[in-house]
Parts: C-alpha cells; sequence; structure tokens
C-alpha cells in the first residue's frame, strides 16, 4: 500500500538555525499539506501546495516557513530561523482530492 | 465557538462495549467530514469518510447531520487494538485547489480487558 514517507523522524537544532523537513507524498497525488502539533494540542493546518505553488496558508505559516518540490517526488518545509516555539511534531499530507494520507511525521525540537 | 468540537474524555469501556463519540462543527461551509484515529506520538490515520446517509466499516458506524453540523462514530464490540485518541476531522475547499483540513482536539479512548 503506497505511504507518506518523512525525514528524518527526529531533528535537534539550535534556536535561531534552518531546518528542512523531507516528506514523499503518494505518487499520484496531487494535493500536498504541512501541519504541526505541539505536544498536548491539536493537529492544526500550515500549508496546501498544489500545482507547484502555494494555495492556502494559516497565520502559523509565517515569513519564517517555506515550501518547496525541488522534482517530482519530494516536498519540503524549510523554517529559517527557528524560535523554541517551533516544537513539536511535523506532519507530510497528501491527497487525491478529499481523503488526505498522513506520514509519520518529524519531531522537531529546538533548544 | 471552536471549529471543530470534541468530548475529550478519556472513555475507558471493557472489551466487547459498544461506544460512541460525539462531534459538532461551526462552519457550515465544511463540506467533508473525516473521523482518523491517532496513536500516542504517531500520525492520524484516516479511519473513514463520513455521509449524509451514513455508512459503516464492520464494527464503526459514522453518521453526518449537517442541519445540526453534528458528526457522530459508534464503535461495537471494542478491541484492546481500538484503544487511540478518536479524531473529528472536518474539510473546507478554499478554492485554489486547496483543501483544509480542521482537526477536533479528539476523544481518547482506553479499552480495558
Amino acid at each position: 500500500e503506497p505511504e507518506v514517507t518523512q525525514t528524518p523522524s527526529h531533528q535537534v537544532t539550535q534556536m535561531g538555525q534552518e531546518v528542512i523537513l523531507r516528506c514523499v507524498p503518494i505518487s499520484n497525488h496531487l494535493y500536498f499539506y504541512w501541519y504541526r502539533q505541539i505536544l498536548g494540542q491539536k493537529v492544526e493546518f500550515l500549508v496546501s501546495f498544489y500545482n507547484n505553488e502555494i494555495s492556502e496558508k494559516s497565520e502559523i505559516f509565517d515569513d519564517q516557513f517555506s515550501v518547496e518540490r525541488p522534482d517530482g517526488s519530494n516536498f519540503t518545509l524549510k523554517i529559517r530561523s527557528t524560535k523554541l516555539e517551533d516544537s513539536a511534531m511535523y506532519f507530510c499530507a497528501s491527497s487525491d482530492i478529499h481523503e488526505q494520507y498522513f506520514g509519520p511525521g518529524t519531531r522537531l525540537t529546538v533548544t | 465557538r471552536k471549529e471543530v468540537e470534541q468530548d475529550p474524555g478519556p472513555f475507558n469501556v471493557p472489551e466487547g462495549a459498544t461506544v460512541a463519540f460525539n462531534c459538532t462543527y461551526s462552519n457550515s461551509a465544511s463540506q467533508s467530514f473525516f473521523w482518523y484515529r491517532q496513536d500516542c506520538r504517531k500520525e492520524p490515520k484516516l479511519l473513514m469518510s463520513v455521509y449524509s446517509s451514513g455508512n459503516e466499516d464492520g464494527r464503526f458506524t459514522a453518521q453526518l447531520n449537517r442541519a445540526s453540523q453534528y458528526i457522530s462514530l459508534l464503535i461495537r464490540d471494542s478491541k484492546l487494538s481500538d484503544s487511540a485518541t478518536y479524531l473529528c476531522v472536518v474539510n473546507r475547499y478554499s478554492g485554489a485547489g486547496s483543501y483544509q483540513l480542521t482537526f477536533g482536539k479528539g476523544t481518547k479512548l482506553s479499552v480495558i480487558p
């Protein structure tokens, strides 16, 4: 069964450093997403991506965040200058239309 | 009013019990509806989509009432493996190829032997 994969599973970084989180969506899906979940809180939408551009972003997705689909398979989330409050699980998801399938997540710890 | 509201639980039930989860949503423009399950520190996994006509998948039955903006999930004959957090999720199409999921905080279920 096809699945979304993410790397790394855990990333530890110092405040102010840049991080890139990587995702390989399901191959025939056209819509890609990033969500985050702070420990103990609900899953929150960050950004959606379709046809090689951002289609919607939330208030959380400020200028420190960017997404890219550098080739036909990868989908990345970059945080330019991490803050302590960026510590969370980051989930990538992909969908054909309605049903979104999530990757296993990257746990980001900012120290 | 929260966009998607669920009883946080926890629901502690014996094996074999029937348990029901309820959810309300505030955005009447929501277009599709789902139940996901999430195990501790894992990703949300799609359990089932929810349709107005109601739908069933084995021991799981989901219902949607658009007029009341209410979604439910019924689990019959609970198994130990059903222990997880159940997330009520609504999907809104906001144009330009964007489908945005809004999650509830989830209801924690513990099935006890």
